[in-house]
Parts: structure tokens; sequence; C-alpha cells
């Protein structure tokens, strides 16, 4: 069993449309959570980090169950900008940290 | 200004030559990661130092060391690098903090490894 699981995708989308990423983990001793942006051929990038009460960035908001062990992201007003892949990220044993393989979005005008 | 940076970012290698990659940050941070990541999946982590203590992956090729000479720099030797070992190699950093819990990573922009 996979560290980190997302659904692969593509979600298509168009432009202003609100989508929404799962992503479950399996290790409930799990302390950190991250949402990463990854862009063709580039390297990953920090979106937000995830904290348990919630949190929110602009159109991008993050969430964490850790009864359930999933985080999700949703992002409103979706930019053509968006388009990407999304990783999420768990961290745990102090140093390590595990990636999902990513969600690719592709937001069409 | 450029934290983590990645040297080269493209690397040509015939088979079985060896090859180095390396990486320097100005961020001070006390952890050093490389991950080896092929196109549509996950980044794999293939080993990181804790300071000068090194942290390998169970499933790691012996093919596949490090070196850290100091703070700043962190070297990826491939030995005899296959055709299978052809990917984005990523370098991160990250800040220790006490309790368990993980700052964030900084990645370098990568290294794409092409053998020949």
């Amino acid at each position: 069993r996979k560290e980190v699981e997302q659904d692969p995708g593509p979600f298509n989308v168009p432009e202003g449309a609100t989508v929404a990423f799962n992503c479950t983990y399996s290790n409930s001793a799990s302390q950190s959570f991250f949402w990463y942006r990854q862009d063709c051929r580039k390297e990953p990038k920090l979106l937000m980090s995830v904290y348990s009460s919630g949190n929110e960035d602009g159109r991008f908001t993050a969430q964490l169950n850790r009864a359930s062990q999933y985080i999700s992201l949703l992002i409103r007003d979706s930019k053509l900008s968006d388009s990407a892949t999304y990783l999420c990220v768990v961290q745990y044993n102090f140093n390590k940290f595990y990636f999902g393989s990513g969600t690719k979005l592709n937001v069409k005008p | 200004d450029a934290m983590v940076i990645q040297n080269p970012r493209y690397q040509v290698t015939q088979f079985g030559k060896p090859v180095t990659l390396s990486c320097s940050q100005t961020l001070n941070h006390n952890v050093m990661y490389w991950y080896q990541q092929k196109s549509s999946q996950a980044p794999k982590l293939l080993f990181h130092y804790y300071d000068k203590d090194f942290n390998n992956e169970a499933d790691t090729p012996d093919n596949f060391q490090s070196r850290r000479p100091n703070t700043s720099f962190c070297f990826l030797d491939i030995r005899s690098p296959g055709l299978g070992d052809a990917a984005m190699y990523l370098c991160a950093t990250s800040r220790d903090l006490p309790g368990g819990e993980g700052e964030t990573q900084y990645f370098g922009p990568g290294t794409r490894l092409l053998v020949l």
C-alpha cells in the first residue's frame, strides 16, 4: 500500500469552476501535511501547508481530517494559470516526506 | 535569489559512465534530500542527510551514493548509470524543528539526466 494516494486525474474544468482534490495517507503518526504545485518539467513548489483547523489562502482552501486520514484542496474560481499537477505531501518519522503521485488539473478557457 | 541551486540543469551521460550531480543551498538548512522523479510519478526519496548523518532509503540501489562535505553542498553520485536511471533528480532542503514536525521543503530546479 502506498504511503500517500491521490486520484491522478486529469481534472478538466472550465475557467471559473470550483474543483476539489483529495488525498489519503496510511500512517496515522503523520505530523505535517502540505500541498505542492508542480508545473511540467519544473520542481515542486509549496502551495500551502495544511493545518488541523483548516486554512485558506485566497482561492485555495485546505482541510485535514486526521480521523479519516485524508487531506483535501479546494480551488475556487479556477484560472488558466492554475493548470498544473498538485502533489499531496505527508511528513512523519521526523525528516521524511512522502509524496503522492499528483493530481493533474487542466483549466480550459 | 536562488536558495537551492542544482548543477547542471541537464546532464547527458553514457551507459555505465559515472556521473555526479551537485546541489548547494544558501538557507543553512540542516537537512538535505535527493529525490528521483520519473515522468508522471511521485518524487521518490533516495536518501537524506541530517547534518552529517546519512540516511539511506531501503530500496535505493547501491548504484546511488551521496556525499555532503559541508552544510551547503550535497552530491549525488551514480556509479554506473543504466537506461532506467534517466529521470529528473531533485535536491531539497528543510529545517528540522523540535518535536519532530517537519517544516516545508525547498526544492532546487532539478537536474534532468539522460542516459545514452
